[in-house]
């Protein structure tokens, strides 16, 4: 296991409400990515947080948007949601000096109908 | 045009059988290449980093053709518990963005 988790596991919402996905970073480590991996793909990149500020982004609308706490833990906030959003949405931590070397939570499985 | 493209598959081969997987990248700005393992209904999992003269991992050997731009994956003497989808991901650091492919599945067979 690597140490990220995520919260909730799965979720349904309808058209136009808004989510909020949860992230707990591996212990140690100070940047989290968020990731939305549609049924058949990969995942694609939606954001990166370090040191509680967004440090790149993928190309996801506003209203995906993010928080990075203190404790590096972060969320995922997805408002007006589309009946596309509906995917897995991975976590992924990484620490000081290996950014790129990242540790993948189980995911939230969001279901919009 | 996709940044990271890769062969979906399935790729099915007898244990024992050698594979390979290509993934090509469009930016030749792309600094860092990696390949990871996704299980069915789990999540990816690193595998091992991709370096300039290649490397290699047990029976898993990873190289990078800038030039050509592409990554390519080796897996000699395939397991049963090989089976499983194979990422590649590119980290392009200008802008500090990650790019997974879509995956290639492999599945070995008895």
């Amino acid at each position: 296991e690597t140490g990220v988790t995520q919260s909730p596991t799965h979720l349904i919402k309808t058209r136009g409400q808004q989510v909020t996905l949860r992230c707990s970073s591996q212990s140690g480590h100070n940047t989290v990515s968020w990731y939305q991996q549609a049924l058949g793909q990969g995942p694609q990149f939606i954001f990166q947080y370090y040191r509680e500020e967004e440090n790149g982004r993928g190309n996801f609308p506003p209203r995906f948007s993010g928080l990075q706490f203190p404790n590096y833990s972060s969320e995922l906030n997805v408002n007006a949601l589309e009946l596309d959003d509906s995917a897995l949405y991975l976590c992924a931590s990484s620490g000081w000096g290996d950014q790129e070397t990242q540790y993948f939570g189980p995911g939230t499985r969001l279901l919009v109908l | 045009r996709k940044e990271v493209e890769q062969d979906p598959g399935p790729f099915n081969v007898p244990e024992g059988a050698t594979v390979a997987f290509n993934c090509t990248y469009s930016n030749s700005a792309s600094q860092s290449f990696f390949w990871y393992r996704q299980d069915c209904r789990k999540e990816p999992k690193l595998l091992m980093s991709v370096y300039s003269s290649g490397n290699e991992d047990g029976r898993f050997t990873a190289q990078l053709n800038r030039a050509s731009q592409y990554i390519s994956l080796l897996i000699r003497d395939s397991k049963l518990s090989d089976s499983a989808t194979y990422l590649c991901v590119v980290i392009l650091y200008n802008f500090n963005k990650f790019y997974f492919g879509s995956g290639t599945k492999l599945n070995v067979k008895p």
